[in-house]
């Protein structure tokens, strides 16, 4: 069964720093693209950031760029985002979710909450 | 980047109706479009893939259609288990889009 279990959340000042990390079980974790995806309280999704299965290739989006950095240890069966510089619309839910090449985010973690707030 | 425009924003039916949610992109995406299902407190569960694609355990009673631009998500036969928000995701291009949301409750 396929697993995806984030944490690392919580709360935090405007301006500091976090690390998410989503460990995956239930599948051979190096053969997929990884995702985070992001929920604020009310709101729609957002894709944050992606990363193929060798870290070749990365993408942000523009909201996150140059703050947020996405990684993975493939021998741990860990996605990683570092999240620096937080706003205050950086509050959300976040997801990790697995993605094929060509295809769409087929499984999801539960979400891990983050809040930025002074 | 492209924009999803999703409509409605919500839905009211009828256990045993027929409703119809549509997205718009704003450029051809080829058909690279899913549809997730949402409930409270719950992730998105992906429903359907590449237009029209049912993912496995997806009931029949829920399909896709559309081509170009345009791209349309239909459940026949609403039951109560259906009450959820509904999202389309374009993953034809960087950066991967979701529409608004749709959701549909009881009438």
């Amino acid at each position: 069964e396929v697993q995806l279990v984030e944490s690392g959340g919580g709360l935090v000042q405007p301006g500091r720093s976090l690390k998410l990390s989503c460990l995956a079980s239930g599948f051979t974790f190096s053969n997929y693209g990884m995702n985070w995806i992001r929920q604020a309280p009310g709101k729609g999704l957002e894709w944050v950031a992606s990363i193929s299965s060798s870290s070749s290739y990365i993408y942000y989006a523009d909201t996150v760029k140059g703050r947020f950095t996405i990684s993975r240890d493939n021998a741990k069966n860990t996605l990683y985002l570092q999240m620096t510089s937080l706003r205050s619309e950086d509050t959300a839910l976040y997801y990790c979710a697995r993605r094929i090449i060509r295809g769409p985010f087929d499984y999801w973690g539960q979400g891990v909450m983050v809040t930025v707030s002074s | 980047d492209i924009q999803m425009t999703q409509s409605p924003p919500s839905l009211s039916a009828s256990l045993g109706d027929k409703v119809t949610i549509t997205c718009q992109a704003s450029q051809n995406i080829n058909k690279y479009i899913a549809w997730y299902q949402q409930k409270p407190g719950k992730a998105p569960r992906l429903l359907i893939r590449y237009t029209s694609t049912l993912e496995s355990g997806t009931p029949s009673r829920f399909s896709g259609s559309g081509s170009g631009r345009d791209y349309s998500f239909s459940i026949s036969n609403v039951e109560s288990e259906d009450i959820a928000s509904y999202y389309c995701l374009q993953y034809d291009n960087l950066p991967y889009t979701f529409g608004a949301g749709t959701k549909l409750e009881l009438k």
